[in-house]
Parts: C-alpha cells; sequence; structure tokens
C-alpha cells in the first residue's frame, strides 16, 4: 500500500461547479498535512496547509480527518484556471514529506 | 525576488556521460532536497540535505549525488546517468525543513533525457 494514495483521475467538471478530492494516508502518526497545485510539467506550490480544525482560504476548503485517516480538498464556484494537477503532502517523522501522486482537474467551459 | 534556481531547464544526454543539475536557493534556507517526478508514481525524494555538509539519502538514492559545501546550492550529480534516470527532476527549499506548516519552494524543474 502506498503511504499517500489519491485517485489520479482525471476529473472533468464544469465550469462553476464544486469539486472534491480525497488523500488518504497509511502513517497513523503523520502530524503535517498539504495540499500542493501543479500546473502541467512545473513546479508544485503550496495551495494550503491542512490543519486539524480544517481551513478555508477563499473558495479553497481542506478538512483532516485523523480516525479515517484522509485528507479532503474542496473547491467552490470553480474557474478555468484552477484547472491543474492537486497532490497531497504529508509530512513523516521531523524532516520527510511523502507526496501523493496528485489528481488531475480539468474546469471546462 | 526569493526563487529557487535550478539549471538547466531541459537537459538531453548519452547513456554514462556524467552530469550536473544545478540548484541555488537565495532565501538563506537550511534545508534543501531533490525530487524525482515520473509517471504514475508522484514525486520522490532523491537526497535531502539539513544543512551546510549535511546530507541524507531520500527514497531513491542509488545513481545519484549530491553536496552542500555552501549554505544556497545543492548539485545534483549524475556519475553514470542510465535511461532509467529519464525523469522530471525538482530541487526545493525550506527554512529549517522541521516546521510543521513550513512550505517547500520549488525550482522550476530539469526535465532529463538519457538515450
Amino acid at each position: 500500500r502506498k503511504e499517500v494514495e489519491q485517485d489520479p483521475g482525471p476529473f472533468n467538471v464544469p465550469e462553476g461547479a464544486t469539486v472534491a478530492f480525497n488523500c488518504t494516508y497509511s502513517n497513523s502518526a503523520s502530524q503535517s498535512f498539504f495540499w500542493y497545485r501543479q500546473d502541467c510539467r512545473k513546479e508544485p506550490k503550496l495551495l494550503m496547509s491542512v490543519y486539524s480544525s480544517g481551513n478555508e482560504d477563499g473558495r479553497f476548503t481542506a478538512q483532516l480527518n485523523r480516525a479515517s485517516q484522509y485528507i479532503s480538498l474542496l473547491i467552490r464556484d470553480s474557474k478555468l484556471s484552477d484547472s491543474a494537477t492537486y497532490l497531497c503532502v504529508v509530512k513523516k517523522g521531523a524532516q520527510k514529506l511523502v507526496f501523493g501522486q496528485g489528481t488531475r482537474l480539468t474546469i471546462n467551459p | 525576488e526569493a526563487q529557487v534556481t535550478q539549471n538547466p531547464r531541459y537537459l538531453i544526454t548519452v547513456t554514462g556521460k556524467k552530469l550536473t543539475v544545478t540548484c541555488s536557493q537565495n532565501m538563506n534556507h537550511e534545508y534543501m532536497s531533490w525530487y524525482r517526478q515520473d509517471p504514475g508514481l508522484g514525486l520522490r525524494q532523491i537526497y535531502y540535505s539539513m544543512n551546510v555538509e549535511v546530507t541524507d539519502k531520500g527514497d531513491v538514492p542509488e545513481g545519484y549525488k549530491v553536496s552542500r559545501k555552501e549554505k544556497r546550492n545543492f548539485p545534483l550529480i549524475l556519475e553514470s546517468p542510465s535511461p532509467n534516470q529519464t525523469s522530471l527532476y525538482f530541487c526545493a527549499s525550506s527554512l529549517s525543513g522541521r516546521g510543521t506548516g513550513e512550505k517547500l519552494f520549488f525550482g522550476s524543474g530539469t526535465q532529463l533525457s538519457v538515450l
């Protein structure tokens, strides 16, 4: 089993829709969680950190479910510019980050 | 401008010909790391460095070397490249590597093809 698993997609949704992805992780001792965004063949960029209480940044909401060991990302009122690959990242131990393979999202006009 | 600079952006080489991919950051970050990204496998860590002269293996270190003689630079060396090292490579840095919410800053990537 992979340490961090994501549905690779692709997810194709119409502009304005709400879309959500989950990411599961295997190490129950993981302490820090993140979502990164990666445009085609470009460098990943931090979208948001995921806190235990959940957090929201504009149209984006991230949630953590420790009991079931997954994190989620919800995008409301999706825009064409949201088309990208979303990487789930879990911090394992003091220094190591483990990346999921990414979920590809395409927003259609 | 705060950034991680990676060079070259594209590199085509032949099996066995030693190459170096350079990485430099101007943010005085202690932590630097190299990743490779392959379809279906996500980003996998090759090597990382917590500070000058301190380097450690990641998940896929075989066939690679690194050095950290100065804080700002963290070159990736392939002594004898092979076709299975064809991949998209990213260098990244963060302030200390220890913070729970620390952001990783990535270079723009190096697409390496080994023929």
